[in-house]
């Protein structure tokens, strides 16, 4: 399979637990992106990666979130002191940019519910 | 970013040609345009992408007409499983993230 992989799939979680998801982009490509998608509403921006570099974090990554790139290969998405409104589909993409273009390919998510 | 307009939702029936117009007066010369269909508690799949004029896959068609404030995502002879969430996205090379709206609800019917 050489689609982006995410683990686990689903995750249900008490509030105030921490929570740690992970990526596993397209081998080659040198861009991965997480979002999040709640119910009814499209995929939100969160952060991304060009190799190991974080360059962009979105306002909605509060200080209890963190992401990090190690390798510039796997990535993993914390979630510390989780609150309810943490629930949601966490979707993490990737793309290798040419020519002009980028193409963003998925995964399958993680769903994670807070109680 | 281009902001998109597109239908809240759209019907069809099993075998009929599906357009789903996109509109976005803003889109600027660097942008190019992409969709994606999401199946529920699945991550968005890439269908298409284009800059200009029509392109063409094995699954659908984007028309784009020259002066690009809209486009329109073509699929033919839709079946029950197109029946997703469809989303129109404009997007630059150099601005990295995808800006999502809400999609195109599209439910197929036999």
């Amino acid at each position: 399979d050489t689609g982006v992989s995410q683990d686990p799939r689903h995750k249900i979680t008490k509030r105030g637990q921490n929570v740690t998801f992970r990526c596993d982009p397209i081998s080659e490509h040198n861009r991965l992106y997480w979002y999040r998608q709640t119910l009814g509403q499209g995929p939100e921006f969160l952060t991304y990666f060009q190799n190991e570099a974080q360059l962009e974090k979105s306002r909605l990554l509060s200080d209890r979130f963190s992401a990090e790139r190690p390798k510039g290969s796997f990535s993993t998405l914390e979630i510390q002191r989780t609150e309810q409104g943490d629930s949601a589909m966490y979707l993490c993409a990737s793309s290798l940019p040419t020519g002009g273009y980028e193409t963003q390919y998925f995964g399958p998510g993680t769903r994670l519910l807070v109680l | 970013l281009a902001k998109t307009t597109q239908p809240i939702s759209m019907d069809s029936y099993e075998g009929q040609e599906v357009n789903i117009t996109c509109s976005h007066n803003n889109i600027a010369t660097n942008d190019y345009i992409t969709w994606y269909q999401q199946f529920p508690s699945q991550g968005p799949r890439f269908i298409i992408q284009g800059y200009k004029t029509k392109v063409t896959n094995e699954v659908a068609s984007l028309f784009i007409p020259a002066d690009r404030k809209s486009s329109t995502l073509s699929l033919p002879r839709v079946s029950l499983s197109d029946t997703a969430v469809y989303y129109c996205l404009v997007g630059d090379y150099n601005t990295d993230k995808l800006i999502f709206g809400t999609g195109t609800r599209l439910q197929v019917f036999p």
